[in-house]
């Protein structure tokens, strides 16, 4: 079965440091792969997505995320983070359009000011 | 559009009562599904609807839990009775398409049952 592990629970770094968070998925071949960030108290909101094509995808807020098929890797990035990107990241995966959603445990990011 | 709307927000039981969750999804969707979210298991798919038929219900823990969508504005997940074990966050969530595109969540209703 198709899982996705996000091996650090938390994270923390300074403001205006880079950020990454990694995502590693356990498939045969590429799944669909999101990323969405929770704020405290809120649902979750997609910050970006990858069905296929440019490995390196842009999404909101600043982040981008690169598809790495031979490390079967989604890492999230940032190159300079704020107080606000404070949350719970997820990362998820679909087999394919019509397939259900599975989200990774999660990584909550701190920023130190 | 307002977004996904659940209510309550928060919500106290004892164990052994009956508890609904309500949700509204957002107009034009097609696609509604139930999450449960806790420190132990993370986020979890109970159930998801697509134009109100329910198609997979498979992460419904027991027969305690039911979900039903009589209409494309409004579904409810419904706990009888309530254990201590229910405790979590749910969420509902709703999206336009097939469902793994883009999904709206609502602020989710925390469920403590005591």
């Amino acid at each position: 079965a198709q899982s996705v592990t996000q091996p650090d629970i938390h994270i923390t770094v300074s403001e205006g440091a880079s950020l990454e968070l990694r995502c590693n998925y356990s498939y045969g071949a590429t799944p669909y792969l999101f990323w969405y960030v929770q704020s405290p108290g809120q649902g979750l909101q997609l910050l970006l997505k990858y069905f296929s094509g440019d490995t390196l995808v842009q999404g909101i807020k600043g982040f981008e995320a690169e598809f790495k098929r031979s490390q079967s890797s989604f890492n999230l990035r940032k190159p300079s983070v704020h107080w606000s990107d404070a949350a719970e990241y997820f990362c998820a995966v679909a087999l394919n359009r019509d397939d259900k959603i599975i989200f990774g445990k999660g990584t909550r990011l701190h920023i130190l000011p | 559009d307002a977004g996904v709307i659940q209510s309550p927000r928060h919500e106290v039981t004892e164990m052994g009562q009956e508890v609904t969750l309500r949700c509204k999804p957002i107009s034009g969707h097609d696609y509604l599904f139930w999450y449960r979210q806790t420190m132990m298991r993370g986020l979890e798919l109970l159930i998801y609807f697509n134009n109100n038929v329910p198609i997979d219900d498979s992460g419904m823990p027991e027969d305690r839990f039911s979900a039903k969508m009589p209409n494309a504005s409004f579904s409810t997940l419904k706990i009888q009775p309530s254990e201590p074990r229910d405790s979590a966050v749910y969420f509902c969530a709703s999206s336009p398409q097939l469902h793994s595109y883009e999904q709206y969540f609502g602020p989710g209703t925390r469920l403590t049952v005591t």
